[in-house]
């Protein structure tokens, strides 16, 4: 197991609700990504945070938001909920010039 | 545009006899390559990467990766498969440039069915 952490682990949400979604980076991990993953399809990466500073971003529209703390931890906000942002969502962390990343178990999101 | 493709949906192999699981790559220049598993309900475990060098790269769990780069292929190998690595595993490739430069753009994945 790594030591990234994600709560909760499963959430419903009403479409056009907003959800946040927290994440613990592993010990020594300054950099946290986060992706999102369709039932039956590989991560599709969102964002990523270094220094408290957004430093990356997939093909996720503004509704997409996010936050780094001087800890490292971060959330992912999802703004005016949809139907298929149903999802697992899933943080890593890592240290570059490191390049692998290590996963949390994930936050399973439904939205009715 | 980089990418990763996984070919096969599923793979079954019987336990004890050899396994390998597909991928193949489209990028500009070099490519950063990886292979992640994960089980029912639980986030991806980190298997193996290829940065540079020996093209053979061995990984965690007995897994290893041969790189080829004139065939564009990073298949995943492990010589005697054990019921307990049925899972689901994804190849990577990591972004060089744009605006997700440093992250993973990942396959669709192939669940491997070992049976005993």
């Amino acid at each position: 197991e790594t030591g990234v952490t994600q709560s909760p682990t499963h959430l419903i949400k009403t479409r056009g609700q907003q959800v946040t979604l927290r994440c613990s980076s592993q010990s020594g991990h300054n950099t946290v990504s986060w992706y999102q993953q369709a039932l039956g399809q590989g991560p599709q990466f969102i964002f990523q945070y270094y220094r408290e500073e957004e430093n990356g971003r997939g093909n996720f529209p503004p509704r997409f938001s996010g936050l780094q703390f001087p800890n490292y931890s971060s959330e992912l906000n999802v703004n005016a909920l949809e139907l298929d942002d149903s999802a697992l969502y899933l943080c890593a962390s890592s240290r570059p010039p490191a390049y692998e990343q290590y996963f949390g178990p994930g936050t399973r999101l439904t939205v009715t | 545009a980089q990418s990763v493709a996984q070919p096969e949906d599923q793979v079954n192999v019987a336990e004890g006899n050899p396994l390998t699981v597909k991928c193949t790559y489209s990028v500009s220049g070099n490519p950063y390559l990886f292979w992640y598993v994960q089980y029912p309900n639980r986030g991806l475990q980190f298997l193996l990467k290829y940065i540079t060098g020996d093209n053979l790269v061995k990984g965690s769990y007995g897994f290893e990766a041969e790189f080829n780069k004139s065939q564009t292929s990073f298949h995943l190998k492990k010589p005697s498969a054990l019921v307990s690595d049925s899972a689901l595993y994804f190849c990577a490739v990591r972004f060089l440039y744009g605006g997700s430069q440093g992250n993973l753009i990942f396959g669709k994945g192939t669940k491997l069915s070992v049976k005993p």
